[in-house]
């Protein structure tokens, strides 16, 4: 069955960046797409941007264009999820996440990965 | 693009039927048939329950179902059980983009 897992907690200081892996598995790769989706303590979900690994282009939420990068690794099926000038406020959970486009749901998600950003 | 708007929480009892809405524009719910809903335990990662308004992925209970009328779509949760209590996010194509999406603002639903 379809695995995605994602790399462990980390705590980073405000202006820097972060980069958190999702290793998928079980099913074909380039086939789906890859979305990244965040959640902040006690708050809702939000869509930070995509990939299809087979065309390698990105698409992101008009909130964090120029400050994040999710790139894609076919040979390790791998997406990676990159933001840069972190602020407090980036603390969350973040979740990649297989993206079915043709029906606009995520159908099997990884296990989110815990970002702090602390002084 | 902003949230799509849901309560923040709804309630019933056992074996009751509950009904979560999910409240859009004529840029995202309203073109789209594309309306998916998430159910999220705490600590856990979110579950797919509808895609396309109102499909079942495999695996759902069809206790869950989905509609969607104008800029609006519905989650009913019929025959509520203790399980069923955790909070349910909506998301739409929003267009813009090949991937353009939007969440709503999360349901807490509670079992009483």
């Amino acid at each position: 069955q379809v695995q995605l897992v994602q790399s462990g907690a980390e705590v980073k200081k405000p202006g820097s960046s972060v980069k958190v892996s999702c290793k998928a598995s079980g099913g074909t790769f380039s086939s789906y797409a890859i979305s990244w989706v965040r959640q902040a303590p006690g708050q809702g979900l939000e869509w930070m941007g995509g990939i299809i690994p087979m065309f390698g282009t990105a698409n992101y939420a008009q909130k964090f264009q120029g400050r994040v990068t999710i790139t894609a690794d076919e040979s390790t099926s791998t997406a990676y999820m990159e933001l840069s000038s972190l602020r407090s406020e980036d603390t969350a959970f973040y979740y990649c996440a297989r993206d079915t486009i043709a029906v606009a749901s995520f159908d099997h998600w990884g296990q989110g990965t815990l970002v702090t950003v602390s002084s | 693009q902003s949230a799509l708007t849901q309560p923040a929480s709804v309630s019933g009892s056992p074996g009751q039927s509950i009904t979560i809405s999910c409240s859009g524009t004529s840029s995202d719910v309203g073109s789209y048939n594309l309306v998916s809903w998430y159910q999220q335990h705490p600590g856990k990662a979110p579950k797919l329950m509808i895609y396309e308004v109102s499909k079942r992925p495999s695996g759902v209970s069809n206790r869950f179902s989905g509609s969607k009328s104008g800029n609006t779509a519905s989650l009913t949760i019929s025959g509520l059980q203790a399980e069923d209590e955790a909070d349910y996010y909506c998301c739409s194509y929003a267009g813009s983009s090949t991937f353009g999406r939007v969440f709503g603002t999360g349901t807490k639903v509670t079992v009483l």
